[in-house]
């Protein structure tokens, strides 16, 4: 079957830096989304990975790695506006969207 | 296991026909349900809410005859695109809200639209 597994809820300091794992088993690849939710509200595009590598844009980054199956986000110098939930979402061999269950992301001052 | 299932999963059309998406809830009963539209690699845009029994709650710019939702049962809700387009042609995504105190959603596999 194909699964997605992610934190179920992670807490960091302000300012600090957080990095949330993603790894996936699906059938083919055609690559991952990371999307950041705050409650209540529709998903926001974060990045889009389907070459193995680091892309950075402002204080996140993604990185992709096709062969271990493994993605992460990583944040830096967090805001309080950062607590949230993070989706990880892989796009099969059919273009279908498997979708993680999302990391809530707690941040303390 | 798949919580939120989506069909079809792909559907072509041509220009001028109406489409019918179905969203099902899986494993719990859902009194709302949401629509999303994505254009390529582009965030969701949320086009309604769905309420089982009650009328859908369209955000602005979405034309509620143009895209009819019906929520009929608690484990189901359906999107038709009316006289369809080829500007239609995307990549629809419902999704479940989960009932209790707990804000938990529940995303689909995703509908690919494309009209011809």
């Amino acid at each position: 079957g194909q699964n997605i597994d992610q934190p179920t809820e992670m807490t960091a300091t302000e300012g600090a830096i957080v990095q949330i794992n993603c790894t996936y088993q699906t059938s083919g690849f055609n690559g991952l989304f990371w999307y950041q939710q705050h409650a209540g509200e529709a998903p926001t595009f974060l990045s889009y990975n389907v070459l193995d590598g680091l892309e950075e844009k402002g204080r996140f980054s993604s990185f992709l790695s096709r062969s271990k199956g493994y993605s992460y986000l990583l944040l830096k110098e967090l805001q309080m506006k950062d607590s949230a939930s993070y989706l990880c979402a892989v796009v099969d061999s059919n273009y279908q969207l498997i979708w993680g269950a999302g990391t809530k992301l707690i941040i303390k001052p | 296991g798949a919580v939120v299932s989506q069909h079809p999963s792909r559907v072509i059309c041509k220009s001028g026909t109406s489409v019918k998406i179905e969203c099902r809830s899986l494993d719990f009963q859902a009194t709302t349900m949401f629509w999303y539209r994505q254009f390529p690699k582009q965030s969701l845009m949320l086009m309604a809410t769905s309420n089982e029994g009650s009328k859908a709650t369209y955000e602005q710019g979405v034309e509620k005859d143009k895209f009819l939702i019906n929520h009929a049962s608690l484990t189901l809700s359906t999107l038709t695109v009316t006289s369809a387009h080829p500007e239609d042609s995307s990549f629809y995504i419902c999704s479940v809200l989960t009932g209790g105190s707990s804000y938990e959603q529940y995303f689909g596999p995703g509908t690919r639209l494309t009209v011809t």
